[in-house]
């Protein structure tokens, strides 16, 4: 059975700063990698998706995942954060046909 | 754009009362999960649909929580009694299939509340 680790509970950052949110993953066999977005009071958002090929994953708002085989990881970042970025993050490994996530990561962003 | 829709967004029910969720998934998509988030913690799952059949209630307290999909489209969980110990976030997904390639899209929520 696969374990989903986010080492980091909480992350303050400020404006224009990189972030970067760690994920480790315990699994045997093959998965395939998510990271979503939760906003205060609402569902979870994909933010992007390892499925395979490129390591490196992106998405449309900036935010980049690379997979790391070798040390089941699966960390995110971004170069510049914005006021707009403070949410909770969470890690997702799906293994067969279970899907699941890590405890979350809460960035919050500062002027 | 389709989406999850979950109803009601909030519930303030007491302990030892019965209460239940709804939740329709994107048309299409066979599979359909309910999971349970406690504040601060991620998303544990409580039951997975493959169309109308269960194919992973492990995490289900099945004394007190119940979930169908009659017709293999849309859900409702049900907790009775409800204990203070439910106050959470149930959040409800779909997917196309439950392959390893595929995505789970989320609803809004419903945030429980028992006091």
């Amino acid at each position: 059975a696969q374990s989903v680790t986010q080492l980091d509970s909480q992350v303050p950052v400020f404006e224009e700063a990189p972030v970067e949110l760690r994920c480790n993953y315990s699994s045997s066999v093959s998965v395939y990698l998510f990271w979503y977005v939760q906003y205060p009071n609402q569902g979870l958002q994909l933010l992007l998706k390892y499925l395979s090929g490129s390591t490196l994953v992106e998405s449309i708002n900036g935010f980049e995942a690379e997979f790391n085989k070798s040390q089941t990881s699966f960390h995110l970042r971004k170069p510049s954060v914005h006021i707009s970025d403070t949410a909770e993050y969470f890690c997702a490994v799906r293994e067969d046909y279970k899907l699941s996530f890590g405890a979350g990561t809460t960035v919050t962003v500062r002027a | 754009e389709a989406e999850v829709a979950q109803s009601p967004r909030y519930k303030i029910t007491e302990k030892s009362q019965a209460v239940a969720f709804w939740c329709d998934p994107i048309s299409g998509h066979a599979t359909l999960y309910w999971y349970r988030q406690i504040l601060g913690q991620g998303p544990e799952l409580l039951v997975q649909f493959q169309d109308e059949s269960v194919v992973d209630d492990s995490q289900l307290p099945k004394d007190r929580f119940s979930a169908e999909r009659l017709k293999g489209v849309d859900s409702t969980l049900k907790i009775q009694p409800a204990e203070l110990g439910d106050s959470a976030m149930y959040l409800c997904a779909s997917s196309l299939a439950a392959g390893m390639n595929t995505e789970a899209f989320f609803g809004q929520g419903t945030r429980l509340t028992v006091v």
